[in-house]
């Protein structure tokens, strides 16, 4: 089974903060990373697929990158409605596996 | 609009059992693998099962492996999760999500809860 570790589990940050979210697999998984949003009381929405390819209707400030072992969400001028816990998700092999969550808290 | 929408959660006692469904419209439903992924209270997401377009290919967790079964109705455009032995630990929000490598489209979620 393929670990994926985020860090960190839980950010304060202020709006218009640039902020990084990482998001490490336990092997090599090529591209095959993908990003979510959960905001409180709501199913979770699809951010990033594959590593760095925006989904359709996602504002531009949210941006991924990485390849292999190693990934990034960046949020750039954060906004208020950004307060969410944001989770990664592997399907290069089954059991397909999430990270465990970064929330983000805006001051 | 693509929309799924599950139903059938609720409360049981462990040992008991619950079939989960989930209705899917506003895409061609036959043309994709489906998932279900559960949330436990206040925990994280956890895929559960995965079952293939034509239901030629059906994969589980190891959590669930020998309980729940996956199945699929084309022609009715639903998908279900048929859960037997259910214990406390399975106990979470079970979402339906549509499966394109990524899981693009997800549903709110039925709620299961196991106790006594």
């Amino acid at each position: 089974e393929i670990v994926l570790t985020q860090s960190p589990d839980f950010q304060s940050v202020t709006p218009k903060e640039k902020v990084t979210i990482t998001c490490r697999a336990s092997q090599s998984i090529g591209s095959s990373l993908h990003w979510y949003q959960q905001k409180p009381d709501q199913s979770p929405k699809l951010l990033i697929k594959y590593a760095s390819q925006s989904f359709s209707g996602v504002p531009s400030r949210f941006s991924g990158s990485g390849s292999g072992t190693d990934f990034t969400l960046t949020i750039n001028s954060l906004e208020a409605e950004d307060a969410a816990t944001y989770y990664c998700h592997q399907s290069s092999s089954l059991p397909y596996t999430f990270g465990q969550g970064t929330k983000l808290e805006i001051k | 609009e693509v929309q799924l929408v599950e139903s059938g959660g609720g409360l049981v006692k462990p040992g008991g059992s619950l079939r989960l469904s989930c209705a899917a419209s506003g895409f061609t439903f036959s043309s994709y693998s489906m998932n279900w992924v559960r949330q436990a209270p206040g925990k994280g997401l956890e895929w559960v099962s995965s079952i293939s377009s034509s239901s030629s290919y059906i994969y589980y967790a190891d959590s669930v492996k020998g309980r729940f079964t996956i199945s699929r109705d084309n022609a009715k455009n639903s998908l279900y999760l048929q859960m037997n032995s259910l214990r406390a630990e399975d106990t979470a929000v079970y979402y339906c999500a549509r499966d394109l490598d990524s899981i693009d489209v997800w549903g709110q979620g039925t709620t299961v809860t196991v106790s006594s």
